[in-house]
């Protein structure tokens, strides 16, 4: 019950598509969910998060979908570049409690120029 | 650069060796997180601290391993005698008390051999 599925592990897409990464959770006690961007290397970096009382948020050209009724939430990435070629995560957490993420298992995006 | 910083940055040792890692949050964040990431996978949550308390150890921390964080401030990750399947990346999050995103250091590459 405290599993974050993610897919698909891996995804191509050419310059200026829209990828497009899916995240299926069952505790219906999370109701907080971020998505990370990480380069080989480094650190997670926050890009983008929603909680379960809205059904779509934008920022830049990343948005998130969120189905509660389906315990799923998707990420976006709109005009797609090359530099977004990195690794996504998405994680959620419960608001009470250690606020601690559970993370769903990563889908590598390369962007073809 | 999040403004969370990791020492060092990468660490080779041996087998049975004693291991220390050095995490200093954002200066005005009370929450700390321990996470391990190991190649292809999403971190996983280690251990919790909320000022110099910790409040939270995962399973996945045996009893070699043990985390202080002395007056609220920086933290520390020790693994004594180090084992091959402790090769991973360990990664430090901080966040603010009353806020929910989670800034990640550039985290610490252990190779064990």
């Amino acid at each position: 019950q405290q599993q974050v599925k993610q897919s698909p592990q891996s995804l191509i897409v050419q310059k200026g598509g829209i990828p497009i990464i899916n995240c299926a959770y069952e505790n219906t006690a999370f109701d907080y969910f971020p998505w990370y961007q990480q380069f080989p290397g480094k650190g997670p970096a926050l890009l983008i998060a929603i909680r379960p009382d809205v059904s779509e948020k934008k920022e830049g050209r990343f948005t998130i979908s969120f189905n509660k009724s389906a315990k799923q939430f998707s990420l976006h990435i709109m005009d797609s570049q090359p530099g977004d070629s990195a690794t996504y995560f998405c994680a959620a957490s419960m608001l009470s409690g250690t606020y601690k993420y559970i993370f769903g298992t990563g889908t590598r995006l390369k962007v073809l120029a | 650069d999040t403004g969370v910083s990791q020492d060092p940055r990468h660490k080779i040792t041996k087998r049975g060796q004693n291991v220390t890692f050095r995490c200093d949050p954002i200066s005005e964040h009370n929450r700390l997180y321990w996470y391990r990431q190991t190649l292809g996978q999403g971190p996983e949550f280690l251990t919790y601290f909320q000022n110099e308390a910790q409040l939270e150890k995962s399973r996945l921390l045996s009893d070699r391993f043990s985390a202080e964080r002395p007056k609220g401030s920086f933290s520390t990750l020790e693994i004594q005698r180090t084992e091959q399947g402790d090769s991973a990346m360990y990664l430090c999050a901080s966040s603010l008390g009353l806020r929910d995103e989670q800034y990640f250091g550039p985290g610490t590459r252990l190779t064990v051999t």
